[in-house]
């Protein structure tokens, strides 16, 4: 079955630089790759995602990153603010999920402090 | 999602007891899923569903039983075999490829 690694399990920041937060897998058959922001005793948002098929997605201030033939997908968060101070994770999975394919595997998660 | 609705916010489980916790989803979403969470930990599949009628294990689904007699509801009972059940419990729903949380419960053991 799949297995997510996530690197670091920590990572603090000053405001304004830049984040990075990476992933490997090991099943060659996954193909959508999310990313979940969670606040303290909050749920778990999706803030970004890719498919296979493609190799960069940006959305504002956040982009993710995916290297198929090495298994590591990357989050990257530019001028970092304070709200966005929280637990990251990563995921992967074959889709469509269920049976044999399996279902979306986490990483253990990133906790990113942006000091002011 | 606010579509996602979990119930109780906390829940204290006396030992060998059975507790229940509640999912509902307005979302008209077919799959379902139970994970578990602990701190400093990812989260870990317990069951899901695919459609009314059916669910299968997932990875950690010992101690755990769980029903899908409506589409709206998935409940989750945490049994007297399920020895460390202090955790925040979380419900899911897919649509597409994206998975959506509702808000969450946290088990405690008194």
């Amino acid at each position: 079955g799949e297995n997510v690694e996530q690197h670091p399990s920590t990572l603090s920041v000053q405001e304004g630089d830049s984040a990075v937060i990476k992933c490997t897998y090991s099943d060659s058959a996954s193909n959508y790759f999310p990313w979940y922001k969670q606040e303290l005793g909050k749920r778990p948002q999706l803030i970004i995602d890719i498919r296979s098929n493609v190799g960069e997605k940006k959305d504002q201030r956040i982009a993710v990153t995916l290297n198929k033939t090495a298994k590591h997908f990357s989050l990257h968060i530019t001028e970092t603010q304070p709200e966005d101070s929280a637990v990251y994770f990563c995921a992967a999975s074959p889709f469509p999920y269920g049976g044999s394919q399996g279902n979306l595997i986490f990483g253990k998660g990133t906790k990113l402090s942006v000091k002011p | 999602d606010g579509g996602i609705t979990q119930s109780p916010k906390y829940l204290f489980r006396k030992e060998g007891q059975n507790v229940t916790l509640s999912c509902e989803q307005n979302l008209n979403h077919d799959a379902m899923y139970w994970y578990r969470q602990d701190p400093g930990q990812g989260l870990r599949l317990i069951y899901y569903s695919q459609i009314v009628n059916d669910f299968q294990k997932g990875d950690i689904a010992e101690g755990y039983s769980v029903s899908r007699e409506k589409k709206e509801s998935f409940p989750l009972t945490v049994t007297s075999a399920q020895k460390n059940p202090t955790a925040f419990y979380l419900c899911a729903s897919t649509v597409g490829e994206k998975l959506f949380f509702g808000s969450g419960t946290q088990l405690s053991v008194l």
